[in-house]
């Protein structure tokens, strides 16, 4: 067990829909990560807060949106859905000095139909 | 844009044999990192390696950083089935802590 907390683990959805992600980070990590993983493309960086506030931004189109709130839980939402929205999106969480590890959750296996 | 090539992709051996998967990128990074990812799980760090030229071992396994920290190498010994996985490179560079992954080397030990 990470500590990392991802919600819902699997979620069905219909092309043109909105979903909410939800991440609950390791305790005491001030650093949120999101990635999309597919088989074609791999581990993909979205977006990254850190305390509240965005840090860094990736691959993340603009249908995608994340926020990290003060209780410092994190959601990732992902609107107009398309088909090839269907992958796994993990959040990760780390300390933000030296050279740190970042602690996975188990991820949220998403299938657009 | 930083990019991590790893190779090979697939690798599928018998028990007992040693292998060696690489990862490589045309950037230098300030550290790299080796995760394993087993399936339905997220990635877990195996390693972190940040001087060029460190090597680092891990039971079977020896991690290797490249002189000029642009590659690296990890290599395992006498493989077992509990090796199985899908092993994944990332760097990391500049000043925000952004991983940036390869694609992963997915091995298959073969009892």
């Amino acid at each position: 067990d990470s500590g990392v907390t991802q919600t819902p683990k699997h979620l069905i959805t219909a092309t043109g829909q909105r979903v909410t992600l939800r991440c609950s980070p390791r305790s005491g990590d001030l650093s949120v990560y999101w990635y999309q993983q597919s088989l074609d493309q791999g581990l993909q960086f979205l977006i990254q807060y850190y305390n509240g506030e965005e840090r860094a931004k990736g691959n993340i189109l603009e249908r995608f949106s994340a926020q990290q709130f003060p209780d410092l839980h994190s959601e990732l939402n992902l609107s107009s859905l398309e088909l090839g929205d269907s992958a796994l999106y993990f959040c990760a969480s780390s300390v933000i000095r030296g050279d740190p590890e970042a602690f996975f959750g188990q991820g949220t296996r998403l299938t657009v139909v | 844009t930083q990019l991590l090539e790893q190779s090979p992709q697939f690798l599928s051996i018998q028990e007992g044999e040693n292998l060696t998967v690489y990862c490589n990128s045309s950037s230098v990074f300030s550290s790299l990192q080796w995760y394993r990812q087993e399936p339905g799980e997220g990635p877990v760090l195996l390693v972190t390696v940040v001087t060029g030229g460190e090597v680092k071992k891990l039971k079977r396994l020896t991690f290797q950083f490249g002189d000029a920290r642009k590659d690296s190498s990890l290599h395992i010994t006498a493989a077992q089935p509990g090796d199985t996985g899908l092993y994944l490179c990332a760097g990391r560079g500049g000043s925000n802590y952004k991983l940036t992954f390869g694609k992963g080397t997915l091995l298959t030990v073969n009892p």
